[in-house]
């Protein structure tokens, strides 16, 4: 079957550094998306990756390996408004988008 | 502000009863979805359209049902509601039908069916 994993909690404190990781056992792939949520929000875009290797957008970055079916998001200079879910979802080779459970983002003073 | 509408914010609805979603985009984007979120799932799509005048199963279609006659709204209709569907209700949008391309959420119809 297909699979997405995520941590389901993660706490860090504010200013820090927190990398949130991805893996995902898919019927092929044809590219991963990262999606920001706010408690009692909609998901918003951040990023996607298809091809291997690190992207970096402002304070965030998303990284890829195809090979290990992995991928994390590293979010840096973390602020308290950093507080959400990071949902990961994966493209498979029906092109079908898979979304894990998400990842719930505490940040601490 | 250009985006996507969904109404109503929240329902609570008795089991057995009728209910209709609505969804409105201005985007003109081709793509809609219909997705459910609950705790400690992903988000599950239910029914999707590529166009406007074509529908699509998702994941769970059991119990839903959708219309697209136009390019800007997308309604979900629960014909006889269950306490199992009580969730959260997103629709999205994309500009093309490629699963590759990013979707843009509402901002959520809470459903509780008792």
């Amino acid at each position: 079957g297909q699979n997405i994993d995520q941590p389901t909690e993660m706490t860090a404190t504010e200013g820090a550094i927190v990398q949130i990781n991805c893996t995902y056992q898919t019927s092929g792939f044809n590219g991963l998306f990262w999606y920001q949520q706010h408690a009692g929000e909609a998901p918003t875009f951040l990023s996607y990756n298809v091809l291997d290797g690190l992207e970096e957008k402002g304070r965030f970055s998303s990284f890829l390996s195809r090979s290990k079916g992995y991928s994390y998001l590293l979010l840096k200079e973390l602020q308290m408004k950093d507080s959400a879910s990071y949902l990961c979802a994966v493209v498979d080779s029906n092109y079908q988008l898979i979304w894990g459970a998400g990842t719930k983002l505490i940040i601490k003073p | 502000i250009a985006g996507i509408t969904q109404a109503p914010t929240s329902q609570i609805l008795a089991a057995g009863r009728r209910m209709t979603l609505r969804c409105t985009q201005d985007m003109r984007h081709n793509a809609m979805y219909w997705y459910r979120q609950d705790l400690g799932l992903g988000l599950r799509l239910i029914h999707y359209s590529n166009t406007a005048g074509t529908t699509g199963k998702g994941e769970v279609p059991d119990g839903y049902s959708v219309s697209r006659a136009n390019t800007d709204d997308f309604p979900l209709t629960l014909a006889s509601a269950v306490p199992s569907q009580t969730s959260v209700y997103f629709c999205a949008s994309s500009a093309t039908s490629d699963w590759t391309d990013t979707q843009y959420f509402g901002p959520g119809t809470r459903l509780t069916v008792l």
